[in-house]
This record gives structure tokens, sequence and C-alpha cells, in this order.
């Protein structure tokens, strides 16, 4: 059964770094994976999408890599602004290709 | 388009009341996906339909029933609802499956709470 990990959980950085969340998953045999934002109290927004045979995708100051053989994924945000401040979810198809498996996120805080 | 919309945003069951959770899409999507998400939990499926008519089971079932009769709606009914029941949850739908480069939008969420 796949299983997505987070970590860190929460993260607190100040205004202006750059910084990488980590994402990880047992089943290397994934088809892609994407990278979700969720403010407080709202839905799911989709950031990028890395298929299987992409080693990255960039979107503005956002950049995810997809490394299949490590199950690892990571999301770079460069200069990180206050309004990036939102949680942070990864997740995988399952390998019927019927769901998504989500992690748990990682709540990021930027100060000002 | 208004994408996919929830209703109710909030809701307060007393254990062992039924209730039906609404969900709308306007971008004629043949997938759609009910979600429960815990507090510092990822999302977690419940049910899926695939186009009107048929809906399969999701990881976390027990407890839902739904049904698709038009493209757009995607209803999901608690019956007799309990604690364990208390979640926020979030409806979704895509163009094609999760093998696809289609990304999932999601709605807004209904926040539920049973007492």
């Amino acid at each position: 059964k796949q299983e997505v990990t987070q970590i860190p959980a929460a993260l607190s950085v100040p205004e202006g770094e750059n910084l990488v969340l980590n994402c990880s998953f047992t089943d290397s045999a994934i088809y892609n994976l994407q990278w979700f934002r969720q403010d407080p109290g709202k839905g799911l927004t989709s950031l990028l999408l890395i298929q299987s045979s992409q080693r990255e995708q960039t979107s503005g100051r956002l950049n995810a890599s997809l490394d299949k053989s490590s199950g690892r994924s990571t999301l770079y945000i460069a200069a990180s602004q206050p309004g990036d401040s939102a949680t942070y979810l990864c997740a995988v198809p399952n390998n019927a290709g019927n769901m998504l498996t989500f992690g748990g996120g990682t709540r990021l805080m930027v100060k000002p | 388009n208004a994408g996919v919309t929830q209703t109710p945003k909030f809701r307060i069951l007393k254990i062992g009341q039924s209730m039906t959770l609404q969900c709308a899409q306007d971008m004629n999507h043949n997938y759609m996906y009910w979600y429960r998400q815990d507090p510092g939990m990822g999302l977690k499926l419940i049910y899926y339909s695939v186009g009107a008519g048929i809906t399969d089971k999701g990881e976390v079932p027990n407890g839902y029933n739904v049904s698709r009769s038009t493209t757009e709606d995607f209803p999901l009914r608690l019956e007799l609802a309990a604690p364990s029941q208390t979640s926020v949850y979030f409806c979704a739908s895509s163009r094609t499956g999760v093998y696809s480069y289609n990304e999932q939008f999601f709605g807004p969420g209904t926040r539920l709470t049973v007492l």
C-alpha cells in the first residue's frame, strides 16, 4: 500500500528565505505526483503536477522535483513571501489508478 | 464558471441524525470524488465516480453513501451520524482519472461536527 509522508509537519521562516518542502512515498512505481496548496478553511488548489517521465516542473517561484528511484519529491519556494503561508500537500495516484494518496501536509508560515 | 460548489459550509449534527452533503460542478467533468480531512492529516477518499450512474468505494466508505444521477451532481449521504464522522469534507472533480495530466479541482469544503 502506498504511503506518503511529508516532513516537517510545520515550518516557520522569515520573509525572503528560499525553502524546501519534502515529500516521500513508499512505492516508486508512480504515474505522477501533484503538489497542492491549502489555505485555512479553504479547499485545495493544484500547484504543480509532475509526470513520472519528468524530473521537475516550474511555475513562477515554485519548482518541484521528482526522484522516483529514491521515492522523493521536493517543492522549492524561492524568495518566500507572507502570502505563501499555507499548508502544502503532495499526492500520488494509487496502484489501481482510482484515487490519490495524500501526505499529511507541511504547514508553512512566512513571517514579515 | 463556478467550478466545484459545496453546501452547506458548516453543519452540526446530533448522533444518529442523517444528512446529505451537496456537491456540484459546472466543468462537465466525468470524474468526481469525495474526501474527508481530519485535523493535521491528509485527505482520504470516501467515494468516487467516473461518470453518471457509476460510483465506487474509496479508502474509507463505511457510514456513507453516494449517488450520481447527473454529470454535474455528486451528493454524499451520511446515515446515522457518529462522532467519528466529525471532519471536513471536500468534493473534487477532474476531466479524466488520476493517471492523466488533468488536475483535480476542489470545492471549499463542508465542516461537519457530530455531537
